[in-house]
């Protein structure tokens, strides 16, 4: 089973708009990270947001926040009042910590236009 | 500025060729991870070192190796080198404590281009 699956392959919104990059993960291990990367098409991986699986509160960091449903495996990213330089490509990732190291896994991305 | 610094940023070189690529981690991160992203495509795990030892391996062809020196400092070495190599290669770098905010912080990559 894929651990990280992003099913929105490109997603437009509208300048000012709010829009929400969908992810779920999957794991059987207790205590995980979520993350979540921005690459431009310039090309770097940006760090943008990160949850902790005992964490109760929704991780927020400006106009990002990630709404985390446990339950549901879920760690959908909301970007809030969408601006042109939001234009990329997202990346949902997990970390385990397994067999003393943490392993990371990589969602395929989503690529998002917001249209002016 | 994530800290993870890369060398050099692009590559042009032929088919058949060797190319080294460097990457620091950021100051105080013993793990290592490298990354291949090919055209419009998702990153593919290569391989991981901790402390200077290798800790997992992905899908990293023969062809390619790394190592991590003991400064910390890794170099991914890509040989016989093909134009299917042609991608923008990643390292990232991390702490590895467990119970951490941890996360990966990625260098500018390197744009190889195999021609």
């Amino acid at each position: 089973a894929q651990k990280i699956t992003q099913t929105q392959p490109g997603m437009f919104v509208q300048e000012k708009e709010a829009v929400t990059l969908d992810c779920t993960y999957d794991t059987s291990d207790q205590s995980y990270g979520l993350f979540w990367y921005k690459q431009p098409s310039s090309g770097e991986m940006i760090f943008l947001i990160y949850q902790g699986s005992y964490d109760e509160q929704n991780a927020t960091e400006g106009r990002y926040s990630l709404n985390f449903q446990k339950a549901r495996k879920s760690a959908n990213l909301v970007i809030s009042a969408s601006q042109l330089g939001d234009s990329a490509m997202y990346f949902c990732a997990m970390r385990e910590f397994l067999y003393n190291f943490n392993k990371f896994y990589f969602g395929s991305g989503t690529k998002l236009n917001v249209k002016p | 500025d994530s800290g993870v610094t890369q060398t050099p940023k692009h590559l042009i070189t032929a088919t058949g060729q060797r190319v080294t690529l460097r990457c620091s981690p950021r100051s105080g991160d013993l793990s290592v991870y490298w990354y291949q992203q090919s055209l419009d495509q998702g990153l593919q795990f290569l391989i991981q070192y901790y402390n200077g030892e290798e800790r997992a391996k992905g899908n990293i062809l023969e062809r390619f190796s790394a190592q991590q020196f003991p400064d910390l400092h890794s170099e991914l070495n890509l040989s016989s080198l093909e134009l299917g190599d042609s991608a923008l290669y990643f390292c990232a770098s991390s702490v590895e404590e467990r119970g951490a905010a941890e996360t990966q912080y990625f260098g500018p990559g390197t744009r190889l281009l195999v021609l």
